[in-house]
């Protein structure tokens, strides 16, 4: 069954450091989404990309933030100098939705990324 | 106002009993609405979408919904102790490009 592939699994920086989590989404999905939940509370939005440009983002997803899609398989979410309270588990998921189908929106999730800010 | 609400709980359950787990949420033009099962440690998993006024049966698991009162629910028929999990509703929000997750609730079916 196909799957949303994230990498790596854990990630440790110091504060101040910049990371890159990694995306690999199921290959005939369109849509490319990452959330956040930091431990013991809520699945958190992000951001939202399709067709190579952001189409949501959150009150969260400020200019410490970007995502890009490299090439045909990845995508990635950078994080500019890491605050403590940026540590969380990051989550990668991709949607299939087409055309208009709004409604059939159903997001399949990766692993996630434990970030852990030092 | 907090856009997806539900109960924290725990709720607790014994083994082969009906599980009621309830959601309300406050965008009107919301369309579509998920909800998720997450384990401890792992990520969310669907496990039900409804899109339309009433009931939507599969397996042991009936998702309604009312829109007038924006209101979703989740029924676990049979319970059984490997659905011991956060149940996470989800909204899809008018714009269509942000779904946004209610903080959960903890089930434990106990055997």
């Amino acid at each position: 069954e196909p799957e949303v592939t994230q990498t790596p699994s854990h990630q440790v920086t110091q504060m101040g450091q910049e990371v890159i989590l990694r995306c690999v989404p199921i290959s005939n999905h369109l849509y490319f989404y990452w959330y956040r939940q930091i431990l013991g509370q809520k699945v958190e939005f992000l951001v939202s990309f399709y067709n190579n440009e952001i189409s949501e983002k959150s009150e969260i997803f400020d200019d410490q933030f970007s995502v890009e899609r490299p090439d045909g398989s990845n995508f990635t979410l950078k994080i500019r100098s890491t605050k403590l309270e940026d540590s969380a588990m990051y989550f990668c998921a991709s949607s299939e939705r087409s055309g208009t189908e709004i409604k059939r929106e159903k997001l399949f999730f990766g692993s996630g990324t434990q970030l852990s800010v030092l | 106002q907090k856009e997806v609400e539900q109960n924290s709980g725990p709720l607790s359950v014994p083994e082969g009993a009906i599980a009621s787990l309830n959601c309300t949420y406050s965008d009107r033009g919301s369309q579509s609405f998920f909800w998720y099962r997450q384990y401890s440690g792992k990520s969310p998993e669907l496990i039900m979408s409804i899109y339309s006024n009433g009931d939507k049966e599969d397996g042991r698991f009936t998702a309604q919904l009312n829109k007038a009162s924006q209101y979703v629910s989740l029924l676990i028929r049979d319970s059984q102790p490997s659905d011991s999990a956060t149940y996470l509703c989800a909204v899809l929000n008018t714009g269509g490009f942000k779904t946004i997750f209610g903080a959960g609730t903890r089930l434990f079916v106990k055997a």
